[in-house]
């Protein structure tokens, strides 16, 4: 089973709050991504990062932030929730490409499910 | 750009009996892997399968395989034996090697939601 972690696992906040969505992983994957995804929707890259100090934005643009201090750690912020941000937020980690047995595999949380009222 | 097509947004079996999930990708890299993962409802997403693109065997793991058509750029997954523990989402998955550099990343299709009855 991976070793990855993603906290709260379920949030009900009210518009305008700042929250912080944790995911840690203790695998020392390079690689971390946020996805956004709707119950039994698509997946939605909306951040990624390749290492410490580098972050970079996905696909789907977002108003949250993301930071990575840490190399196991990988937190994504939204300064003030609004209700259009209610969605499950999945964290994920992989090892670079051709290191040990990185094969590219995303090895995925149990995911954050946010709402916003 | 690649791109990753599931044509089957939903789908439903029987209990025991076989199911086919289609996966098409589209590329003009020569070196990739392919996954399939699974995500059960409200729970953790798992990886299913792999396929290495250099490979012309398909890949199984136990009750699962896949028919993997190079020149057709095909991936479909078969699940035999159908269990009710089956029933989820089931996203294809693609990602290039041939860069390196540790930039690549991996393109998913807008998943199947398979159910299976019993």
């Amino acid at each position: 089973e991976a070793d990855i972690y993603q906290t709260p696992r379920y949030l009900v906040i009210g518009t305008g709050k700042k929250i912080t969505l944790e995911c840690s992983q203790t695998m020392g994957h390079d690689k971390m991504y946020w996805y956004q995804q709707d119950p039994g929707m698509e997946l939605h890259l909306i951040h990624y990062s390749y290492g410490v100090n580098s972050t970079e934005k996905g696909d789907l643009s977002s108003e949250s932030t993301v930071s990575r201090i840490r190399t196991e750690h990988f937190p994504l912020t939204l300064e003030s929730a609004r209700p259009s941000h209610t969605s499950q937020y999945l964290c994920a980690s992989s090892p670079v490409l051709g290191q040990g047995a990185g094969t590219g595999e995303l090895f995925f949380g149990e995911g954050s499910r946010l709402t916003v009222l | 750009a690649q791109t990753v097509t599931q044509s089957q947004p939903e789908m439903s079996v029987q209990e025991a009996e076989t199911v086919t999930l289609s996966c098409t990708y589209d590329t003009s890299e020569n070196n990739y892997y392919l996954f399939w993962y699974k995500q059960p409802p409200s729970r953790q997403m798992i990886l299913v399968i792999r396929q290495e693109a250099y490979k012309q065997q398909n890949a199984t793991e136990n009750r699962f395989s896949v028919n993997f058509q190079k020149a057709a750029k095909s991936f479909s997954l078969k699940i035999s034996d159908s269990q009710l523990g089956d029933t989820a989402m089931y996203f294809c998955a693609f990602i290039l090697t041939a860069r390196g550099g540790g930039s690549e990343k991996l393109v998913f299709g807008k998943g199947t939601k398979l159910t299976v009855n019993p």
